[in-house]
């Protein structure tokens, strides 16, 4: 029930396309809702998040689309740039961003 | 400028040491949290403390201990009970990053080997 399940594992996608992570979790109590993006020998930073009551949150080129009644989330990237080349973690919790449950990665790569 | 500092970045441990990984924070947050990293599992809890002198186990605390005397630190030891620690660990805290955006803010971790 405390699990958030991440695919796909890996993603190859070209320059100025569209790259597209989903997630699943059980719990729903979770009530916050987190993307992580992490480089080679760094530390994630936080990219966007999202609460259960809106369906969709969008920064810049990053978007989060949330289904409540599918128990699924996802983000998506447009017109994606090598840079954007990274593992992205999503994450859920209770009570905010306190104790988060992390899925288990998708590693990205956009060919130039 | 204010942030986590993780240190050293990599340590390598023999079989039967402990080792103390060290996390500063001059963030002013309240609660500061280890992660375990290792490749296709994402990151597992395995210590977090939400006010000094007060700490809960995560999910995988067991060959760990840690310690919060102070707001601004929180080092975690690798106990030679630990029977796997070959990892990468992040330290973070909890707090605003900007108007809209909360959570974590993570350190650049410290990568841990068994020689």
């Amino acid at each position: 029930q405390q699990q958030v399940k991440q695919s796909p594992q890996s993603l190859i996608v070209q320059k100025g396309g569209i790259s597209i992570i989903n997630c699943a979790y059980e719990n729903t109590a979770f009530d916050y809702f987190p993307w992580y993006q992490q480089f080679p020998g760094k530390g994630p930073a936080l990219l966007i998040a999202i609460r259960p009551d809106v369906s969709e949150k969008k920064e810049g080129r990053f978007t989060i689309s949330f289904n409540k009644s599918a128990k699924q989330f996802s983000l998506h990237i447009m017109d994606s740039q090598p840079g954007d080349s990274a593992t992205y973690f999503c994450a859920a919790s209770l009570g905010g961003a306190q104790k988060l449950v992390f899925g288990q990665g998708t590693r990205l790569t956009i060919n130039p | 400028d204010g942030g986590i500092t993780q240190s050293p970045k990599y340590l390598f441990r023999k079989e039967g040491q402990n080792v103390t990984l060290s996390c500063e924070q001059n963030l002013n947050h309240d609660a500061m949290y280890w992660y375990r990293q290792d490749p296709g599992q994402g990151l597992r809890l395995i210590y977090y403390s939400q006010i000094v002198n007060d700490f809960q186990k995560g999910d995988i605390a067991e060959g760990y201990s840690v310690s919060r005397e102070k707001k601004e630190s929180f080092p975690l030891t690798v106990t030679s009970a630990q029977k796997n620690p070959t990892a990468f660990y992040l330290c973070a805290s909890l707090g605003a990053q900007a108007e809209s955006l909360y959570g974590y803010t993570f350190g650049s971790g410290t990568r841990l080997t068994v020689v």
